[in-house]
């Protein structure tokens, strides 16, 4: 069936390295990806998307990574701090009808280290 | 970016009784969703909130046990009814903005014990 999975359910990293969560996904209909961080006690927060006419996407300390021919999506954290530590979902949607489906990978959890 | 106000934040119920969940948008919004999220694991939906039509559920999910209301672009409620144990959750409402209408933003959940 459809899935997206996380190749790492938990990442620890030093503060001020770099950090790169990764994702797959299993359905080649997909044509947007979304990157969501959910800290302790709150809802996911939308970070950053991509859709499937790019390969990368850069935002502030962050960048998206898109290789459709492996269908395997990445985020990486540039200079990580403390604040970053949450658990990390990435979603693929794709059309389903008159609506768009979003499917959930399962959740990396990233902890910083001082 | 919308701002969406979630009510109750927590709450502790009898098993057979219902809890009603609020969610608010502080702008008009397209798209409105229910999830459930155990703690520690990824988001399930569970519905799609139409306004002015019946919710679009998932498998699994049905009407009797999480009727939905919107009445508006900005307003939507979820019930969980006759609750037992098993519907201790987080419950999380989300907004979609165009063009993918897919989830953009998160209320901060209502984490629901049935004991």
């Amino acid at each position: 069936g459809e899935s997206v999975g996380l190749h790492l359910p938990t990442l620890s990293v030093q503060e001020g390295d770099n950090s790169i969560i990764n994702c797959a996904y299993s359905n080649s209909a997909s044509d947007y990806f979304i990157w969501y961080k959910q800290e302790s006690g709150k809802g996911p927060q939308f970070i950053i998307d991509i859709r499937s006419n790019m390969d990368k996407r850069q935002g502030q300390r962050v960048t998206v990574l898109l290789n459709k021919t492996v269908k395997h999506l990445s985020l990486q954290i540039a200079a990580t701090q403390p604040g970053d530590s949450a658990v990390y979902f990435c979603a693929e949607s794709h059309n389903a009808g008159n609506n768009r489906k979003l499917i959930w990978g399962l959740g990396t959890s990233l902890a910083v280290n001082p | 970016s919308a701002v969406i106000s979630q009510k109750p934040s927590r709450d502790i119920c009898q098993r057979g009784t219902s809890l009603t969940i609020q969610c608010q948008v502080d702008s008009q919004v397209t798209m409105m969703f229910w999830y459930r999220q155990q703690p520690g694991q990824s988001l399930t939906l569970i519905a799609t909130a139409n306004q002015g039509s019946e919710a679009t559920y998932e498998s699994g999910f049905v009407i009797d046990k999480f009727p939905i209301s919107r009445p508006n672009l900005t307003f939507s409620t979820l019930t969980v009814s006759n609750m037992s144990p098993e519907d201790s959750s987080i419950y999380l409402c989300s907004v979609g903005n165009r063009p993918e209408n897919t989830e953009a933003f998160f209320g901060q959940g209502t984490r629901l014990t049935v004991v």
